[in-house]
């Protein structure tokens, strides 16, 4: 079973709609991340959550919010969906902030905002 | 600021035939992590290789290793033997150091595109 999974794995919204996203982990890790992937720009830090409710923005972090209620879901809302914001969402998991750890990926979520 | 780059967007190599795909860091930290990540077309990202900044030797990950040289600040990773299912987009990646605070992150490059040919 995957340690973490992305809910949903494809999104048509339409702009001016909100969108949460949804990631789920079964690793009982405490770091969470949200990012977006577009051509040419790799993967941008949206938001970030080192434990239940405590969250930092990323580089990328205008309209978007997360919220992290319990330490296994880690939300990502898009206030008021736009067209820059169709995009490839990854959220991945981090045991440890340390040296040694990376990231484990979810399968990603592809939104198309029209 | 802590840096990846990765100077080449697209690379081709002949099936059985080695490739490197380049990596280098900027930090000012003495101890760091680098990491390299693949991503074939289906999306997901798969972790490949690890390399501490305080490793004597070159981590190796069957097909996989990777050379690093500290001096130069580079963190190039090697696929021997490459297959067909070897294309796919490369990401090197490094775990932020002390100098970044409690909550290190990693930061990542911008991706190599590797097409193996047959």
């Amino acid at each position: 079973d995957a340690g973490i999974t992305q809910s949903p794995r494809h999104k048509v919204t339409e702009t001016g709609t909100p969108v949460t996203l949804r990631c789920h982990q079964t690793e009982n890790h405490r770091y969470m991340y949200w990012y977006r992937q577009d051509p040419g720009h790799g993967l941008r830090l949206i938001h970030y959550s080192y434990g239940v409710k405590d969250t930092d923005k990323g580089e990328v972090s205008d309209g978007y919010s997360v919220s992290r209620s319990k330490t296994e879901d880690f939300l990502l809302t898009l206030e008021s969906a736009t067209s820059s914001q169709t995009s490839v969402y990854f959220c991945a998991i981090s045991e440890s902030s340390q040296i040694g750890y990376g990231y484990t990926f979810g399968s990603g979520t592809r939104l198309t905002v029209v | 600021a802590q840096k990846i780059t990765q100077t080449q967007p697209g690379m081709f190599v002949q099936e059985k035939e080695a490739v490197t795909l380049d990596c280098t860091y900027d930090t000012s930290d003495q101890s760091y992590g680098l990491f390299w990540y693949k991503q074939p077309s289906s999306g997901e990202m798969i972790f490949l290789i690890y390399q501490g900044s305080y490793d004597e030797q070159n981590a190796t990950e069957g097909r996989y290793s990777l050379n690093f040289q500290k001096a130069r600040k580079s963190a190039n990773l090697v696929i021997s033997a490459s297959q067909l299912g070897d294309s796919a987009m490369y990401f090197c990646a490094m775990r932020e150091g002390p100098s970044a605070g409690n909550n290190r992150k990693l930061i990542w490059g911008l991706g190599t595109s590797l097409a193996v040919n047959p």
